[in-house]
């Protein structure tokens, strides 16, 4: 089965909205982690929230959890240009087989 | 920063040619990983690798692939014959801890393209 489909797949902001990103997954987790690729490039880990937490910020980063809905969201707030990039929510029951959601593409227009 | 990284950024080969990909995990880390993403697709796991053997590989990691630390420093996947499909970029990561608690830490990937 499928872990971590995010929605919206795409999302286009202007400069100084706020961005929402949602994941759901299919099976139990232990945590669940957000990642940032810049196309063509590497993933950068951006936070992880772990089972027993609903809610977790990191500087502009606001991310959700809820188990029982199986689903997670990452809210980015005052969004800059900068912040262009692909997002991937990642799930597993411990890093020896993290796997990756389909990711949302986030253009953010100055 | 300590920052893992890989070579050769870019492999052009031909179908049916062995690859070797290499990567240089960040130093005290335990735990290696090859993740794929093709071109505008999810990223992919293909193997975990702890205390010198493999920990999980997945469905797409068959035969034609393996991986291997030669030395104490580089983690290597090899693709023993190239199909059309396996072009791709390749990652590579590594982390300290697992067991939920751990982030990876991503190379810039391995670009491979299989003519």
């Amino acid at each position: 089965s499928q872990q971590g489909e995010e929605d919206p797949q795409a999302l286009s902001i202007q400069e100084g909205e706020n961005a929402t990103m949602n994941c759901s997954y299919k099976t139990s987790i232990n945590n669940l982690q957000w990642y940032r690729q810049n196309s063509g490039r590497g993933l950068v880990h951006l936070i992880l929230i772990r089972s027993n937490e609903r809610e977790k910020h990191s500087g502009r980063l606001r991310v959700t959890l809820d188990t029982s809905k199986k689903s997670s969201s990452l809210l980015i707030t005052a969004s800059r240009a900068a912040d262009t990039a692909s997002y991937f929510c990642a799930t597993g029951p411990n890093t020896d087989k993290l796997i990756f959601g389909t990711g949302t593409r986030l253009q953010v227009f100055p | 920063e300590p920052e893992v990284t890989q070579t050769p950024s870019h492999q052009v080969t031909q179908m049916g040619q062995e690859v070797i990909l290499r990567c240089v995990p960040i130093s005290n880390h335990l735990y290696f990983y090859w993740y794929r993403q093709i071109l505008g697709q999810k990223v992919e796991f293909l193997v975990s690798f702890y205390n010198n053997e493999i920990s999980e590989k997945s469905e797409i990691f068959d035969d034609q692939f393996s991986v291997e630390r030669p030395d104490g420093s580089n983690f290597t996947l090899k693709i023993r014959s190239t199909k059309l499909e396996d072009s791709a970029m390749y990652f590579c990561a590594s982390t300290r801890d697992r067991g939920g608690t751990g982030e990876l830490f991503f190379g810039e990937g391995s670009r491979l393209t299989v003519l």
